[in-house]
């Protein structure tokens, strides 16, 4: 079955950076773009950061661009998230999600996300 | 950006009743609009995708409905495992791909 497995967070203060991993297995990662969207502390869902299935596209949201970046390695089935410049906003839990449209990189053709990890917490604190 | 605005913020309601969460979207994202529901410590879980296409394993008091700029889910008779906070997200052309703040069903 489908499983989404993310790692890397912890602590960080505030400026430096982090990368996210997510290990993806059970259905043909290299066909499939993959979301990441994070959740403040008893907040809602805020979309983060997508990549199309070979890696061509990238596309994120305004409060993390030129901050972050999605990168994948379809040879290691896993999909990436290098986060710098940190700051206390960012604290929340990261899940990657894989996105339900096959071989799509392109506006129109993405299906959202139909699957997700568990996430993983990234707290931003001097 | 697309903006989605969900109401009720909070609905409290009884096990056995019938309930209709609502979606508004800024401008139209035609049929792609897809619900959540988030339960305390767990990740999303994909309800509805398409405005109205159930996804695998998604019981049958699960419906959604709408396209353009109004969407509603509607759960027919409430269980007690549905209590819950339901989002609804966009998918629309280009990213973001943004959520609406939420609605949690609390038991009456």
């Amino acid at each position: 079955q489908v499983q989404l497995v993310e790692s890397g967070g912890g602590v960080v203060q505030p400026g430096r950076s982090l990368r996210l991993s997510c290990a993806a297995s059970g259905f043909s990662f290299s066909a499939y773009g993959v979301h990441w969207v994070r959740q403040a502390p008893g907040k809602g869902l805020e979309w983060v950061a997508l990549i199309s299935y070979d890696g061509s596209n990238k596309h994120y949201a305004d409060s993390v661009k030129g901050r972050f970046t999605i990168s994948r390695d379809n040879s290691k089935n896993t999909l990436y998230l290098q986060m710098n410049s940190l700051r206390p906003e960012d604290t929340a839990v990261y899940y990657c999600a894989k996105d339900k449209s096959r071989f799509c990189s392109g506006g129109g053709c993405y299906g959202g996300e139909d699957y997700w990890g568990q996430g993983t917490l990234v707290t931003v604190s001097s | 950006e697309i903006v989605m605005t969900q109401s009720p913020a909070t609905l409290s309601v009884s096990p056995g009743e019938r309930v209709t969460l609502s979606c508004r979207a800024s401008e139209s994202v035609n049929f792609n609009l897809a619900w959540f529901q988030q339960k305390p410590g767990q990740p999303p879980r994909l309800l509805i995708y398409g405005a109205f296409s159930r996804a695998t394993g998604i019981p049958a008091r699960f419906s959604g409905s709408g396209s353009g700029t109004e969407f509603t889910l509607t759960i027919s008779s409430l269980q007690s495992e549905d209590f819950a906070v339901y989002f609804c997200q966009h998918y629309n052309n280009w990213p973001p791909y943004t959520f609406g703040q939420g609605t949690k069903l609390e038991i009456k």
